[in-house]
């Protein structure tokens, strides 16, 4: 069963630390991994993709990495800003579809 | 460019009723799409288009019905409102990769 799993659920940081969200997945046949931003009340916004053959991928304060042997990917946020609390969700994309795989999301929030 | 558009942003309906959420975008993206996303799950896939007049099932289809007569347009129905279909419903466009959403109609059914 294609799977997306996100941890972890939430995750509480003062504002300047760094912090990691992890995504284990189990797509077959794999396509690509997104990483999304959603605030509040709106809808997602992506932050990065990744196709098979790339390792890392940066957009500003946020790197994302992958590791398709292992099926997991990471999404590192540094020098945290209060701006930066959000929901963060895992998308796996199967390939040759347009299927796409939604994690539950890692509530992240930014405290002064 | 305005990007996904959905109206209404908020709404109350009681059991039983119908109604029809709008999703427009102006990309003139082929790929539309309708998702629900309820707390501690992912988005769920309702209905989605990879064209004008083409329309397929996703993965909790029942209780809605789509259309798609034009490229821009992308409207889901409900048919007749339950309890069940309280949730946040989100509307996608896609050139192919990725996607880009909509802000969202929060559907309260009393």
């Amino acid at each position: 069963k294609n799977q997306v799993e996100q941890s972890p659920q939430s995750l509480i940081i003062l504002e300047g630390k760094n912090c990691t969200l992890q995504c284990n997945y189990t797509v077959s046949p794999f396509s690509n991994l997104r990483w999304y931003k959603q605030d509040t009340g709106r809808g997602p916004v992506s932050l990065t993709i990744m196709t098979f053959s790339e390792n890392t991928k940066s957009n500003g304060r946020y790197t994302a990495t992958l590791d398709a042997d292992t099926k997991q990917s990471s999404l590192h946020i540094t020098a945290s800003q209060l701006s930066d609390s959000a929901s963060y969700i895992c998308v796996v994309s199967a390939g040759g579809t347009y299927k796409y795989i939604f994690g539950t999301g890692t509530r992240l929030k930014v405290l002064a | 460019n305005a990007g996904v558009t959905q109206t209404p942003k908020f709404q109350v309906l009681k059991t039983g009723q119908s109604m029809t959420l709008q999703c427009a975008q102006d990309m003139n993206h082929e790929y539309m799409s309708w998702y629900r996303q309820d707390p501690g799950m992912g988005l769920r896939l309702i209905h989605y288009s990879v064209g004008a007049g083409i329309t397929d099932q996703g993965e909790v289809p029942n209780g809605y019905n789509v259309s798609r007569s034009t490229t821009e347009d992308f409207p889901l129905r409900l048919l007749s409102a339950a309890p069940s279909q309280t949730s946040v419903y989100f509307c996608a466009s896609s050139p192919g990769r990725g996607y880009t959403f909509g802000s969202g109609t929060r559907l309260t059914v009393v």
